[in-house]
């Protein structure tokens, strides 16, 4: 069965510092890997997604992630980062021969201070 | 502007009452789901409906129930069966549905129901 684990439940990190939030999935089959962005009483965006060819995917907004098949991980980075970043971040999967469920970790919790 | 409009974005409800939350979305996606978030558990699939008419259960479907009747509508509701219904709900949307190899999800704003 897939899982994905999020090791990490906060991260705080104060404005400009580069921050990495970890994400490792288990699965048995090829997946597609995504990150989503929560802001306070709000619903899930889309950051990032990884379906297929290079493993380095990037946000508009300076977010990259990049797909590690060995590793099984999929980490999320940002080399500088801004108060508006505040938020939680999920990390989710889904494998090619049941793309309708979609698996989320337990979020990250990212707080930005001045 | 296209998205998904969850209503209400907050309810109360006492011990043994029904309760219904609205999701509507004007996408013209073909998948529509409800997932609950609670604290440190990250989101967990109740039900999901891939056309109308149709439906099939989640990991945490008991206490639950939903319908889709129209294509642009999914309402959930919260049973006096949930042991523990406190939670946020939320409701999203596929444009592709299964056949799309790639489940990237539009989400509503969210329902925040407290049992009193």
């Amino acid at each position: 069965a897939q899982s994905v684990t999020q090791l990490d439940s906060q991260v705080p990190v104060f404005e400009e510092a580069p921050v990495e939030l970890r994400c490792n999935y288990s699965s048995s089959v090829s997946v597609y890997l995504f990150w989503y962005v929560q802001y306070p009483n709000q619903g899930l965006q889309l950051l990032l997604k990884y379906l297929s060819g290079s493993t380095l995917v990037e946000s508009i907004n300076g977010f990259e992630a990049e797909f590690n098949k060995s590793q099984t991980s999929f980490h999320l980075r940002k080399p500088s980062v801004h108060i508006s970043d505040t938020a939680e971040y999920f990390c989710a999967v889904s494998d090619w021969g049941n793309t309708d469920k979609l698996i989320f970790g337990t979020g990250t919790r990212l707080q930005v201070f001045p | 502007d296209g998205g998904i409009t969850q209503s209400p974005k907050y309810l109360f409800r006492k011990e043994g009452q029904n309760v219904t939350l609205s999701c509507e979305q004007n996408l013209n996606h073909d998948a529509m789901y409800w997932y609950r978030q609670d604290p440190g558990q990250g989101l967990r699939l109740i039900y999901y409906s891939q056309i109308v008419n149709d439906f099939q259960k989640g990991d945490i479907a008991e206490g639950y129930s939903v319908s889709r009747e129209k294509k642009e509508s999914f309402p959930l509701t919260v049973t006096s069966a949930q042991k523990n219904p406190t939670a946020f709900y939320l409701c999203a949307s596929n444009q592709q549905g299964v056949k799309s190899g790639a489940n990237v999800l539009t989400f509503g704003a969210g329902s925040r129901l407290t049992v009193l």
